[in-house]
């Protein structure tokens, strides 16, 4: 039972050009979501995060979009840049505390120089 | 991933052996949380501990695992008479508040790479 999904497993983009990666859930009582980058041979480092409050959060080049209508977030990455090239992971909080997260398989984007 | 820190970064023991991995959480933090990633899988939640307490042990295997946090030093994820199974990438992750404490994001480290023969 995947409560978090990731269906594109990967994803490749000219630099300089805008990356957009998605992510649905079916828990509707998820009220918080993250996004992480991993590097081969690293561990996730956080990227940023959206409250359920909110629709748009943004830092940087990075803005997450949350439509709850939709239970679907996604990740625009502009402009893309070959250094972002990582496996991304979509994660919510998920069973009785806030502390368990639910992690997406990922998805590997590849800029392209 | 600066700040939490795992050791080993790669483990191989043979089958019926024990792995101990360790993990020193970001400074200040004093919540840990351990998860496990198989190949082309995202991470499964573990376990949640605090300094001498487990909070929540939901995803960990009911037998041969365990894990500790003790009041001085790193917490350690034992495994004990390994199998084939259980090769895969342990992730230890920290934060400064846990359970209800509010959305303070997850810290990772870069894990440990165990390989059974």
């Amino acid at each position: 039972d995947q409560q978090v999904k990731q269906n594109s497993p990967s994803l490749s983009v000219q630099e300089g050009r805008i990356s957009i990666l998605n992510c649905d859930y079916t828990n509707s009582m998820f009220d918080y979501f993250l996004w992480y980058k991993k590097y081969p041979a690293e561990g996730p480092t956080f990227l940023i995060s959206i409250s359920s409050i909110k629709d748009k959060n943004e830092d940087g080049r990075f803005t997450v979009f949350l439509n709850k209508s939709a239970k679907h977030l996604s990740l625009h990455i502009v402009p893309s840049q070959p250094g972002d090239s990582a496996v991304y992971f979509c994660a919510a909080p998920g069973g009785s505390g806030t502390y368990k997260y639910i992690f997406g398989t990922g998805t590997r984007l590849k800029v392209l120089a | 991933n600066a700040g939490v820190m795992q050791n080993p970064r790669h483990l191989v023991r043979r089958r019926g052996q024990e792995a101990r991995l360790r993990c020193s959480p970001m400074k200040g933090h004093s919540h840990v949380y351990w998860y496990r990633q198989l190949p082309e899988e995202g991470l499964k939640f573990m376990v949640y501990l605090q300094k001498e307490n487990i909070i929540d042990e939901s995803g960990m295997p009911k037998e041969r695992f365990s894990a500790e946090f003790p009041k001085e030093g790193p917490s350690i994820l034992r495994i004990q008479q390994v199998v084939r199974g259980d090769s895969a990438a342990y992730f230890c992750a920290s934060s400064s508040k846990g359970g209800q404490g509010g959305n303070q994001p997850q810290h990772f480290g870069d894990g440990t790479r165990l390989s059974i023969l």
